[in-house]
């Protein structure tokens, strides 16, 4: 399977630990982006890179977020210090420029 | 702020017949348009686009319509099939492939 894929798909956390989260794009695909998506709404754009660099961020990324692209190909989600309100679904896409957008299964957080 | 609507968070129908999802959005500077499809445990998929420059985008069963005066597209599937049983998400953006905003979502469902 080439798609993208996303690990782990399920993470359960204390309120207060860090986590991170892989996203694996289609190979080619030179954009990758990260979504979160919340019961009953639509996914809701946190970050995106094109290769190795970090283009936009959304104000929903707070300081407690980090994400990274090195070499242009995975990318990591970083959440330190994890709040309840974090507990969604973490979707990655990614694409060739001016194309549609391919997305993972999604990583499910839940903060206890 | 909730700049793409889809108000109907669920839409039930019959086999054969047509479906027709509905959305509406704020901000005038969205120039693209798009659809995604997505089922249980599984990412959103890409359906069908349309850019602001057109008003009518077809691809086999589905068909976009959109009004710029109203704000307003659609999407049509002709016909209804059980396997399109599935939410159906809205997106709009400014400039092909930078973030995207989506909508909700309708949860449709096609009776045999």
């Amino acid at each position: 399977d080439t798609g993208v894929s996303q690990n782990p798909r399920h993470k359960i956390t204390k309120r207060g630990q860090n986590v991170t989260f892989r996203c694996d794009p289609i190979s080619e695909h030179n954009r990758l982006y990260w979504y979160r998506q919340t019961l009953g709404q639509g996914p809701e754009f946190l970050t995106y890179f094109q290769n190795e660099a970090q283009l936009e961020k959304s104000r929903l990324l707070s300081d407690r977020f980090s994400a990274e692209r090195p070499k242009g190909s995975f990318s990591t989600l970083e959440i330190q210090r994890t709040e309840q309100g974090d507990s969604a679904m973490y979707l990655c896409a990614s694409s060739l420029a001016y194309l549609e957008q391919y997305f993972g299964p999604g990583t499910r957080l839940t903060v206890t | 702020d909730q700049q793409v609507k889809q108000n109907s968070p669920s839409l039930s129908v019959q086999e054969g017949r047509i479906s027709i999802l509905n959305c509406d959005y704020t901000n005038s500077m969205f120039d693209y348009f798009l659809w995604y499809k997505k089922y249980p445990a599984e990412g959103p998929t890409f359906l069908i686009s349309i850019s602001s420059i057109k008003d009518k985008n077809e691809d086999g069963r589905f068909t976009v319509f959109l009004n710029k005066s109203a704000k307003h597209l659609s999407l049509h599937i002709v016909p209804s099939q059980p396997g399109d049983s599935a939410v159906y998400f809205c997106a709009a953006t400014r400039g092909w492939n930078n973030d995207m905003r989506f909508g909700a979502g309708t949860r449709l469902t096609v009776k045999p």
